[in-house]
C-alpha cells in the first residue's frame, strides 16, 4: 500500500544549525509529495510540494527534492531559527482527489 | 470565507454522549476531508467528500462515526456514544482541485476530550 515514513523525533537543534528531516515513501505510480508544518496551537500549513521526479520544492528557506530513485523527499534548511520550532509532516498524494497519506510527524525544537 | 473554519475549537464530553463537530470549508472548494490526529499517531484519514459524489468513508474507525456535507459546503462529523479512545484533535481540510496539484488547506481543528 501507500505509506510515508519519517524520522522519529524529537529533533533538537541550536539556532543557525543545519536541518535535515528524512522522509521516504512507498507508492504505486508517481505520487505528488508534500511537507506540511504545524506550529504550536495551530492547524497544518502547506510548506512546500513537488509533483514529479527531480522537482525541488522550496519555501521560507526550506527545500526538498523529489528523488524517485531513492523514493525520498528529505526536508532541509541551512540555518534554522527558533521560530521554526514546530511539527513537520511529510505526505503523498496518489492521484485525483484521493486523500493525502501522512507520516507520523517529526517535532523540531530550536533553542537559542 | 478566507480559511477553513472549525467549531468548536475545544469540546469536553462525557463518555457515552454524542458530539457534533462542524467544518466550514473555503468557498468554492469542492473536496472536503476529515482527519484525526492522536498523540504520537500522526494523521489518520477518516472520510472525504468530492462534489456530489458518494463520500469515501473507508477511514471511519467504527459505525459510531458518521459525517455529512450539506449543499456541497458545510460538513458535520458526528460521533455517537463517545469513548475515551475518541479523544483526539479532529482536523478538517478542503481542496480546490486535484490534491496532487493544490494540496489541502486545513482548519485549526477541534480538540475533543472524552472524560
Amino acid at each position: 500500500g501507500n505509506s510515508v515514513t519519517q524520522m522519529e523525533g524529537p529533533v533538537t537543534l541550536s539556532e543557525e544549525a543545519f536541518l535535515t528531516i528524512n522522509c521516504t515513501y512507498t507508492a504505486t505510480g508517481y505520487p505528488s509529495l508534500f511537507w506540511y508544518v504545524q506550529y504550536p496551537g495551530e492547524g497544518l500549513q502547506l510548506l512546500l510540494k513537488a509533483t514529479k521526479a527531480d522537482d525541488k520544492g522550496s519555501n521560507k528557506g526550506f527545500e526538498a527534492t523529489y528523488r524517485k530513485e531513492t523514493t525520498s523527499f528529505h526536508l532541509e534548511k541551512g540555518s534554522v531559527q527558533v521560530s521554526d520550532s514546530a511539527v513537520y509532516f511529510c505526505a503523498l498524494s496518489r492521484s485525483g482527489n484521493t486523500p493525502l497519506v501522512f507520516g507520523k510527524g517529526t517535532r523540531l525544537s530550536v533553542i537559542a | 470565507g478566507a480559511g477553513v473554519s472549525q467549531s468548536p475549537s475545544n469540546k469536553v464530553t462525557e463518555k457515552g454522549k454524542d458530539v457534533e463537530l462542524r467544518c466550514d470549508p473555503i468557498s468554492g472548494h469542492t473536496a472536503l476531508y476529515w482527519y484525526r490526529q492522536s498523540l504520537g499517531q500522526g494523521l489518520e484519514f477518516l472520510i472525504y467528500f468530492q462534489g456530489n459524489s458518494a463520500p469515501d468513508k473507508s477511514g471511519l474507525p467504527s459505525d459510531r462515526f458518521s459525517a455529512e456535507r450539506t449543499g456541497g459546503s458545510v460538513s458535520t462529523l458526528t460521533i455517537q456514544r463517545t469513548q475515551q479512545e475518541d479523544s483526539a484533535v479532529y482536523l478538517c481540510a478542503s481542496s480546490q482541485g486535484v490534491t496532487g496539484t493544490y494540496g489541502y488547506t486545513f482548519g485549526s481543528g477541534t480538540r475533543l476530550t472524552v472524560v
